[in-house]
């Protein structure tokens, strides 16, 4: 079973609408959370991260964590074209003194015009 | 500018074959890792370098070596290449090691292996 598990796999959502990720993790040892973005034929790149239990907005995008279920989610309003992309959850942990990464396996996000 | 090149961005080599993987960064960044991400496996940690020495390795094979020149390279030489190779390798690099720095992500080269 994978660490880090999103869902859903896919997702469409009409322009201006409201698009939600979610990714839960199942180990206690993740203490820190990344999302990111990857356009067709691009590398990621981070929106964000959290790592305290609550909300955390920028611009459009609100991250949300659940320490107790280790459930983090990302919110995008008002969503455009551009932001059709494969999104990542990352978990971060503290490994003798060195940071791991663990991603989990994706959501693909269409926005239709 | 781009500030992190990877080169080549596409690679088609023979099963048995060698390559490296060329990375290099322009953020003054510390830190350099290697990623995998292929059709079956979502983005795949391989190493990590830290002020050009190695610190993590979660590749099982050793047919895989990353190679520090310079603390703003890390390439990464495959031998004995497979099928099973093919993928995108992207490379990232972080302001340093330590918890919490974000990762920017190189354009990635695109292995197949025939």
């Amino acid at each position: 079973q994978q660490k880090v598990q999103q869902s859903p796999e896919s997702l469409s959502v009409p322009e201006g609408g409201m698009a939600s990720l979610n990714c839960t993790s199942s180990d206690r040892n993740f203490q820190y959370f990344w999302w990111y973005r990857q356009h067709s034929g691009e590398g990621p790149k981070a929106l964000m991260s959290i790592f305290s239990d609550g909300d955390k907005k920028e611009g459009r995008f609100t991250a949300h964590l659940n320490k107790a279920s280790l459930h983090v989610s990302l919110h995008i309003r008002d969503s455009q074209p551009s932001d059709s992309a494969l999104y990542f959850c990352a978990a971060s942990e503290r490994d003798y003194g060195n940071e791991k990464i663990t991603f989990g396996a994706g959501t693909k996000l269409t926005i239709k015009p | 500018d781009p500030k992190i090149i990877q080169k080549p961005k596409y690679l088609v080599a023979v099963t048995g074959s060698e390559k490296i993987l060329i990375c290099e960064q322009y953020l003054g960044h510390n830190a350099m890792y290697w990623y995998r991400q292929s059709a079956k496996k979502p983005l795949e940690f391989m190493f990590s370098y830290s002020y050009q020495k190695l610190m993590d390795n979660q590749t099982a094979s050793s047919r895989f070596q990353p190679q520090s020149s310079k603390k703003n390279h890390l390439d990464l030489q495959i031998t004995a290449l497979k099928p099973d190779d093919s993928a995108t390798y992207f490379c990232a690099s972080s302001q340093d090691k330590d918890w919490g720095y974000e990762q920017y992500f190189g354009p990635g080269t695109r292995l197949t292996v025939l």
